[in-house]
């Protein structure tokens, strides 16, 4: 069954700090991960997929089909790096399978 | 930059009461999307919707739902009798090619009493 994990739901970190949210999944295909990013009353918004292997303000993560994770990294967070990450898989029928979404709250 | 956007903002309900959700998807985009968050929890997927029929829909998306896309420019979800479990933020999405990125709209909180 496909599922993804996101075991932190509150992360805390200081501004200068380095990041990892983890995210992890569960899939019988070839997956296609995404980051999700919500900021403060605004919409969902993609912030990368594996695919492109982008790097956006600043963040990258790599598709690790060994561990079946794809972490969200990114070295020196930013006090506007503050926001709810959610981890997605596109399944079937380009339906999104939502992690629960980890809270990053960058400390000054 | 174009952008999916959802009427109401908000809207509270009597239980039992029938709701429409409005979404007006970015105008070019031919595959339409529900999903819904309850408070706390995550994002799950509803509908999805192209060439005017449902694509596929979750175990959620049960008889008392229903989407139109009434007019070529807004992608409608009824919601036929609520219940209080229906309480969520209804958020819609949008793509051009299935393939691509689903944009998302700024969401629906919908209250039922």
């Amino acid at each position: 069954a496909q599922r993804v994990t996101q075991p932190e739901k509150l992360l805390s970190v200081f501004k200068g700090a380095p990041v990892e949210l983890k995210c992890n999944y569960s899939y019988s295909g070839s997956p296609e991960l995404f980051w999700y990013v919500q900021y403060s009353r605004q919409r969902l918004q993609l912030l990368l997929r594996h695919i492109s292997r982008e790097s956006i303000k600043g963040f990258t993560a790599d598709l690790n089909k060994g561990e079946t994770s794809f972490h969200l990294k990114k070295p020196f967070a930013q006090e506007e790096d503050s926001a709810m990450y959610y981890c997605a898989l596109k399944g079937n029928f380009n339906k999104f399978y939502f992690g629960s979404g980890t809270k990053l709250n960058v400390k000054p | 930059e174009p952008e999916v956007t959802q009427t109401p903002s908000h809207q509270v309900t009597q239980m039992g009461q029938e709701v429409i959700l409005r979404c007006v998807p970015i105008s070019n985009h031919l595959y339409f999307y529900w999903y819904r968050q309850i408070l706390g929890q995550k994002v799950e997927f509803l509908v999805s919707f192209y060439n005017n029929e449902i694509s596929e829909k979750s175990e959620i998306f049960d008889d008392q739902f229903s989407v139109e896309r009434p007019d070529g420019s807004n992608f409608t979800l009824k919601i036929r009798s609520t219940k209080l479990e229906d309480s969520a933020m209804y958020f819609c999405a949008s793509n051009l090619d299935s393939q691509e990125t689903q944009y998302f709209g700024p969401g629906t909180r919908l209250l039922v009493l």
